[in-house]
């Protein structure tokens, strides 16, 4: 079992609809990111967390320690936010070492 | 202020040659992560730097190396090239180390080994 699951592995949507990706993780972390990548390979950060919510834009992450679940709330979906997102953690015996998710393929269609 | 630059952006070598990739941070940054993707692993950790110094490593073979500089770019050197080493690598740079809020990422290298 890997140490950070993600679910679903592919999310096909509709332009508008609020899209929701999840990421279980069985380590203690001292953070959690949320990466967003496009075809061509660059990463983009999008959030980093310890605890709570954030939210920036149309994008909102939320943490729950306690679970050790976090999720990725993309509401209003647009074509643009096609992408692969990735979950990732800082565990707490590893400094800046990141453990990854195997990602969610996002397709938002017009 | 510019972003992590990679270099170079697409590589194809022999198997059994060896391969030097290189990251310069955004400026400020100490630290400099490397990561591989493949599409059967996923992104895997490499190996961070910190002042010169290899902080951490990842559960690869001692084919893959690297280093920093006193400037803060690193470099990432793979010997005796594999097949299976054909890879996105990908560097992140950060602020200071431990506790540092988040990461940059490069565009990339795509390694292609024929």
């Amino acid at each position: 079992k890997n140490e950070v699951e993600q679910s679903p592995q592919n999310l096909t949507a509709q332009e508008g609809e609020f899209i929701t990706i999840n990421c279980s993780y069985s380590v203690g972390i001292s953070a959690l990111h949320w990466l967003q990548q496009h075809p061509g390979g660059g990463i983009v950060s999008l959030f980093m967390l310890s605890s709570g919510k954030k939210k920036h834009g149309r994008l909102i992450a939320t943490i729950n320690i306690q679970e050790k679940h976090s999720s990725l709330h993309i509401t209003a979906s647009h074509p643009r936010d096609s992408a692969v997102y990735i979950c990732a953690v800082r565990q707490e015996t590893s400094g800046s070492r990141l453990t990854f998710g195997e990602g969610t393929q996002l397709t938002v269609n017009p | 202020k510019a972003g992590v630059t990679q270099t170079p952006r697409y590589l194809i070598k022999t198997r059994g040659q060896q391969v030097t990739l290189s990251c310069s941070p955004i400026s400020g940054h100490r630290s400099v992560s490397w990561y591989q993707q493949t599409p059967g692993q996923g992104l895997q950790f490499l190996f961070e730097y910190f002042s010169e110094t290899q902080r951490n490593k990842g559960n690869f073979p001692g084919r893959f190396s690297g280093r920093q500089f006193s400037n803060s770019r690193s470099e990432m050197n793979v010997s005796t090239l594999e097949l299976g080493d054909s890879a996105l690598y990908l560097c992140a740079s950060s602020l200071a180390g431990r506790g540092s809020p988040g990461y940059t990422f490069g565009s990339g290298t795509r390694l292609t080994v024929v």
